[in-house]
């Protein structure tokens, strides 16, 4: 069946780091592929998403690329704030008439020191 | 109201009594998701409904779970019975349909002593 696996947290940066967090995926067909994160005390929410192989989403610095060679969708930003503290979870939908189906990953909590 | 909103936010219950969670999906939005947040199982799917029909029950975990929405707008997820596996954080979710963008609210935490 369709799964997705994030890389176990907690990840801990000091202010102005590289972050990755690995998300690999396993799924029949072209699924599309989404980044939600979770701060403190509030709701998930949409980060990025991309939709067919090779597409890159980027929103507030992160950058993901759907690689349908290696089956992954990393996130990355190149220089992380305190204000980037929260849970990341790696998602993908599949079928098109429902895309709101989501299926995620554990999640990755993000802690950034200043 | 601008987001989504649960209610109530926590709620402490005992085993083996019954239990309602409200959602109040964003004005507009004719899907809606319920999913269960839970330690050890990460974030599960339960329901859709598309307006007032739920075309896909598929993540119910047992026919002690049941869910409705009316008038195409707030839906009522109740727990029968409620166990102890049942304790989580039940999350809403809407959408417009089409973008695979949710919109969440803050979530319902159950407690089944």
């Amino acid at each position: 069946g369709n799964s997705v696996t994030q890389m176990e947290g907690p990840v801990t940066l000091s202010e102005e780091a590289f972050l990755t967090i690995n998300c690999t995926y396993t799924a029949t067909g072209y699924p599309s592929l989404f980044w939600y994160v979770q701060y403190p005390g509030e709701g998930l929410q949409l980060l990025l998403k991309a939709t067919k192989a090779d597409d890159k989403g980027s929103n507030k610095g992160f950058e993901a690329t759907y690689r349908k060679e290696t089956t992954s969708f990393h996130l990355e930003k190149g220089s992380v704030q305190v204000s980037d503290s929260a849970v990341y979870f790696c998602a993908l939908a599949h079928g098109s008439s429902n895309t709101g189906k989501l299926i995620f990953g554990q999640g990755t909590t993000l802690q950034v020191k200043p | 109201g601008a987001g989504v909103s649960q209610s109530p936010s926590n709620k402490v219950t005992e085993k083996g009594k019954d239990v309602e969670l409200r959602c109040d999906p964003i004005s507009g939005h004719t899907a809606l998701y319920w999913y269960r947040q839970s330690l050890g199982q990460g974030l599960e799917f339960l329901i859709y409904f598309q307006g007032n029909s739920a075309p896909d029950k598929s993540g119910l975990p047992s026919d002690r779970f049941s869910a409705e929405r009316t008038g195409g707008s707030v839906s009522t997820l109740t727990i029968q019975r409620t166990q102890q596996e049942d304790s989580a954080v039940y999350l809403c979710a809407s959408t417009r349909g089409g973008t695979g963008e949710l919109f969440f609210g803050e979530g319902s935490r159950l407690t089944v002593l």
